[in-house]
Parts: C-alpha cells; sequence; structure tokens
C-alpha cells in the first residue's frame, strides 16, 4: 500500500537558518504530492502541493520539487521565522484509487527560537 | 480561504455520555472526511462520504457513527463516551477527483476530553 516516511523531529533551528524537512514515498501509481502545515491549536493547511513529477511547489518562501526518481517530496526554506513554528505532515493522493484519500506521513513539529 | 467550520472547539465531558460533533462547509464540496489525531500528531482517517447518503469507515476502526444528510453537514457521534476517545477530531472536505489532485481543506478541530 501507499505510505510516506517522515523526517523525525522534534526539529529546532534558530531564525534566519536553513531547513530542510526530508519526506519520501511508496505509492502504485503516480500521485500528487502536498505539505501541510498545521499551527498551534488549528487545523491543517495546505501549504503547497506538486501533482507531477518535476514539478516545484512554493509558497511563503517555502519549496519542494517531486522527484520521481528519488520518490521524495523534500521540504526547504532558505531563512526560517519564529511565526514558521508549526507542525509539517507530508502527504499523497494515489491516482489508483481514484484520489479518493489522503496519506499522511507522522508530522514534524519545528520549532523556531529568536 | 476555507470554508469549514466545527464546533464546539474544546469539550470536555463524562464517561457514558452521548456527544455529537459538528462539522459543516460552505463550498459545496461531496467529499468529506473525519481524522483522529492523537498526541504524537499522527492524522487516522476513521470516516468518509462521497456525498449525501454515503458514508464508510477509514483506515482506522472507530466506535465512533457519521451521517450525511446534507452536503454542507458531516457530524461525528459517539453513543458512549470513554477516556479512550480523548482524542484531537478534525473535519476536511475536498472536491471532486481529478481536480487539484484532492487537495483537502480542515477545520480547526475539536479537542475531546472523557473524563
Amino acid at each position: 500500500g501507499d505510505s510516506v516516511t517522515q523526517m523525525e523531529g522534534p526539529v529546532t533551528l534558530s531564525e534566519e537558518a536553513c531547513l530542510t524537512i526530508n519526506c519520501t514515498y511508496t505509492a502504485t501509481g503516480y500521485p500528487s504530492l502536498f505539505w501541510y502545515v498545521q499551527y498551534p491549536g488549528e487545523g491543517l493547511q495546505l501549504l503547497l502541493k506538486a501533482t507531477k513529477a518535476d514539478d516545484k511547489g512554493s509558497n511563503k518562501g517555502f519549496e519542494a520539487t517531486y522527484r520521481k526518481e528519488t520518490t521524495s517530496f523534500h521540504l526547504e526554506k532558505g531563512s526560517v521565522q519564529v511565526s514558521d513554528s508549526a507542525v509539517y505532515f507530508c502527504a499523497l493522493s494515489d491516482p489508483n484509487f481514484g484520489n479518493e484519500k489522503l496519506t499522511f506521513g507522522t508530522g514534524t513539529r519545528l520549532t523556531i527560537i529568536p | 480561504e476555507a470554508d469549514i467550520y466545527q464546533t464546539p472547539r474544546y469539550l470536555v465531558i463524562g464517561t457514558g455520555k452521548k456527544i455529537t460533533l459538528e462539522c459543516s462547509q460552505t463550498m459545496g464540496h461531496d467529499k468529506m472526511y473525519w481524522y483522529q489525531q492523537d498526541p504524537g500528531m499522527e492524522l487516522h482517517l476513521i470516516h468518509y462520504s462521497y456525498g449525501v447518503n454515503s458514508t464508510e469507515k477509514g483506515d482506522l476502526s472507530s466506535e465512533s457513527t457519521v451521517s450525511r444528510i446534507r452536503t454542507e453537514h458531516f457530524p461525528l457521534t459517539l453513543e458512549s463516551a470513554r477516556p479512550s476517545h480523548t482524542s484531537q477530531y478534525l473535519c476536511a472536505s475536498s472536491e471532486p477527483s481529478g481536480r487539484a489532485g484532492n487537495e483537502q481543506f480542515f477545520g480547526p478541530g475539536t479537542r475531546l476530553t472523557v473524563l
């Protein structure tokens, strides 16, 4: 079945540091890939997405590139801010199952210290 | 901006009580979902619906039940709450398959504590 493996957390960085959160996936078809973010006390929000190989999703300074050859979708940001502190989830939807459901990774808690 | 709402946001209740968690969306989405999020943050799909009068169980077995009488409304009910039901419950909705890669829009969640 489909699965998503995310970098273990928690991750603590200083403000303006570079961020990479690793995400790899297993899927039978050509899935769409997503990064969701959950701020304290809130639900999940879509951060960025990519629907086919070599697509790059970007939003709020975050980027992730759909790498079919390495089955990866790593999240990157060049300079993090305190306001980026949140939990980040990598997810996929598999068209072989009609894009019906999302498969989530376990989440990575990110804390940015001033 | 997503228009999906959940009430209550927080609920503390005693064992054995019946509870209903409300979820509504104003986007006209056919598909709706309920997730349970444990303290370790992992999300587990417990119910989903393709549309009115359609409900399916998700990947994680749950003692809760759901109904879908109206497109915009997808309530979750626990007939007899137990401490093991203590968790965060997240509702989501999405557009039809093939559009936007099945992006799901989430509500703010209900944090349930059963004493």
